[in-house]
């Protein structure tokens, strides 16, 4: 089945310093790749998505690339800010019948003010 | 709008109990998610829905774990016989379709005593 692996598990940054967290997936078929922001007590949030036919997406000060030939996409945050201060965890879903999402392990990202 | 909405926010239980958690997603949303979160873990998938079509359950890490959803609305997922290592914080999503944003719950954080 799917596998999700994400790095680094913990990344300190001064604040507006960029932030890039990695993942790899392992089945080709997967085509829907979301990032969520999860803050302490709370469910995570979507912050950005791509698709498999888009190599690059961008909203304001965050932005997702995609890779599909090695399967991997990573996350980018520049101009951090305290409030980016959370976990992030990547996920990539594949549509198998079902439609199953599977997580990375989570980023615990730290904006140092 | 409401968002997804889950209860009890808390639960306690002694070994060997069943226990049921909700699930009350958007309306209208026609996919359902139950996820499990660990202390500091990631989200382990556990059982997906998506409308009249047989459930994806190839998450659920025991036969103690079922899952239903009534009516294409409401979800309840049951843990009979609960063990120490069921504790963890349960997540439910919703998407108004498979392959599109997930909405997540507040989550139940269960603890087995």
């Amino acid at each position: 089945g799917e596998n999700v692996e994400q790095h680094p598990s913990t990344l300190s940054v001064q604040e507006g310093d960029s932030a890039v967290i990695k993942c790899t997936y392992s089945d080709s078929a997967s085509n829907y790749f979301p990032w969520y922001k999860q803050e302490l007590g709370k469910g995570p949030q979507l912050i950005i998505d791509i698709r498999s036919n888009v190599g690059e997406k961008k909203d304001q000060r965050i932005a997702v690339t995609l890779n599909k030939t090695a399967k991997h996409f990573s996350l980018h945050i520049t101009e951090t800010q305290p409030e980016d201060s959370a976990v992030y965890f990547c996920a990539a879903s594949l549509n198998t019948g079902g439609f199953k999402t599977i997580f990375g392990a989570g980023t615990r990202l730290f904006v140092k003010a | 709008g409401a968002g997804v909405s889950q209860s009890p926010s808390n639960k306690v239980t002694e070994k060997g109990k069943d226990v049921e958690l909700r699930c009350d997603p958007i309306s209208g949303h026609t996919a359902l998610y139950w996820y499990r979160q660990s202390l500091g873990q990631g989200l382990e998938f556990l059982i997906y829905f998506q409308g009249n079509s047989a459930p994806d359950k190839s998450g659920l890490p025991s036969d103690r774990f079922s899952a239903e959803r009534t009516g294409g609305s409401v979800s309840t997922l049951t843990i009979q016989r609960t063990q120490q290592e069921d504790s963890a914080v349960y997540l439910c999503a919703s998407s108004l379709i498979a392959d599109n944003e997930q909405f997540f719950g507040p989550g139940t954080r269960l603890t087995v005593l």
